[in-house]
Order: structure tokens, then C-alpha cells, then sequence
């Protein structure tokens, strides 16, 4: 079973520029996510997707970031304009759909780490 | 406001060590609790998880975890580590029905050869 693809795995660009992360899912898998995770810190989830549709997207700062899944599988995320705060590394994840537990346990794949200089 | 907090930031053990890292949550209702683990350059999986039945659950690697439910606890323990076992561990609590995790902060464990 192929795992979570995410590129590109590093990114560095400058404050105010903009950038785009790339993420397909396990086949399957309904469920998206995208977390942020800053160094010394624990996953945050940026927003969180079931099919096309958005689940959560309560903590995505949304006056710079967004994200699309237009067919239900691949997703991008876009930083734009970036900030010196970005840096940081960028995980997707993805999981079955559904109500059973199953749907709980999340894939993750190997994150894009941004510097933003 | 749900949350985890994980006890120890840094942990540093010698080989044949045993260890314990510490995970609490604060939410009333029914949680599902994850161990997540990162070894260095690779990407975050699952170690173990505990949905209901048996409070001990075993994972891969020799780590086994104990839900205390009065203890809103979810420790994550090995009796001999290893310097394999160098990596970040991460405690995670599920609820709700939109199946979102929440996670600690993280324990970094260095184990010295």
C-alpha cells in the first residue's frame, strides 16, 4: 500500500512570498488533513477535509492560508502572502471515512519543511 | 478546552533502561488515545491506541500503554529501551465525531548507546 505523498519534502522562500504544498492521500482515504507543526511543538491542524468538503478549518489563518481538495483526493495548501512565523513543517495526513474507530487512526506523510527568511 | 499535556519535554536514557512518559487529558466524555511516534527523518506513525476493552494496550517496538480513566492518564511505558528508540513521541486523544485529534506537545527521548 502506497503511503501519503506530500511535495515538495523542503521549501525556502521570503517573507511575502507565496508557496504551495502538494498533498495525495492513501487511495481510499477520505479524509485530509493538514497540520502545521513548529518546532519543539505538537501537530496543529490547520484544516481538515472529508471528501471535497470542509470538516474544520476553525485554527486555518484564513486571511493567508487556504486549501482546496476539488476531487475528493489530491489537496493543495497555499501560503500567501508568507510570513516569518511559517516556517515550520507541514504535515497531511489522511484516514477512512466513516463512523467506525478505524476512521480515527491517521496516515501521515513525510511533511514539507518551510523557511521563510 | 480539550487538551494533552505531556509531562516531560526531554528524556535521556541509557540502553536496557525502562521508561515512562507521562499523558494527560482533560475532557469528560469518551476518548479514543493515541501514541504517536517520529524517528528521526521519517514521518510520524502510529505506535499504539486504545479504543475500549483491556486499559493495556501493546504496540510495536515492545511499548505498551495503560488508560487510567480516574487518572485521565494514557502513559506510554517500555521496560528496555533501546538506542532505536531514540525519536519524538507524541500523545494524541480523539473525540468527537469528526474524528479530530488532539495532540500533546511532544517528548523528545535520546537513548545513549
Amino acid at each position: 500500500e502506497a503511503g501519503v505523498a506530500q511535495s515538495p519534502r523542503y521549501k525556502i522562500i521570503e517573507k511575502r512570498q507565496s508557496v504551495a504544498f502538494w498533498c495525495n492521500p492513501i487511495s481510499g482515504h477520505a479524509t485530509l488533513y493538514w497540520y502545521q507543526q513548529i518546532l519543539g511543538q505538537g501537530p496543529k491542524l490547520l484544516i481538515q477535509f472529508q471528501n471535497n468538503g470542509v470538516v474544520d478549518d476553525s485554527q486555518l489563518p484564513k486571511d493567508r492560508f487556504s486549501a482546496e481538495r476539488l476531487k475528493g483526493v489530491d489537496s493543495t495548501l497555499k501560503i500567501q502572502p508568507a510570513k516569518l512565523e511559517d516556517s515550520a513543517v507541514y504535515l497531511c495526513a489522511s484516514s477512512l471515512r466513516g463512523g467506525g474507530l478505524a476512521a480515527y487512526e491517521q496516515y501521515f506523510g513525510p511533511g514539507t519543511r518551510l523557511t521563510v527568511t | 478546552a480539550q487538551s494533552v499535556s505531556q509531562h516531560n519535554h526531554h528524556v535521556i536514557l541509557s540502553e536496557a533502561a525502562s521508561l515512562e512518559l507521562g499523558c494527560n487529558y482533560s475532557y469528560g466524555g469518551t476518548v479514543n488515545l493515541f501514541w504517536y511516534v517520529q524517528y528521526p527523518g521519517q514521518h510520524l506513525q502510529l505506535l499504539l491506541k486504545y479504543f475500549s476493552g483491556d486499559p493495556l494496550v501493546k504496540g510495536i517496538k515492545g511499548f505498551e500503554a495503560e488508560f487510567i480513566k480516574s487518572k485521565f492518564s494514557f502513559n506510554l511505558r517500555k521496560p528496555s529501551v533501546q538506542w532505536s528508540d531514540t525519536a519524538e513521541y507524541f500523545c494524541a486523544v480523539g473525540t468527537g465525531n469528526n474524528r479530530k485529534l488532539i495532540w500533546g506537545l511532544g517528548t523528545s527521548l535520546a537513548v545513549n548507546p
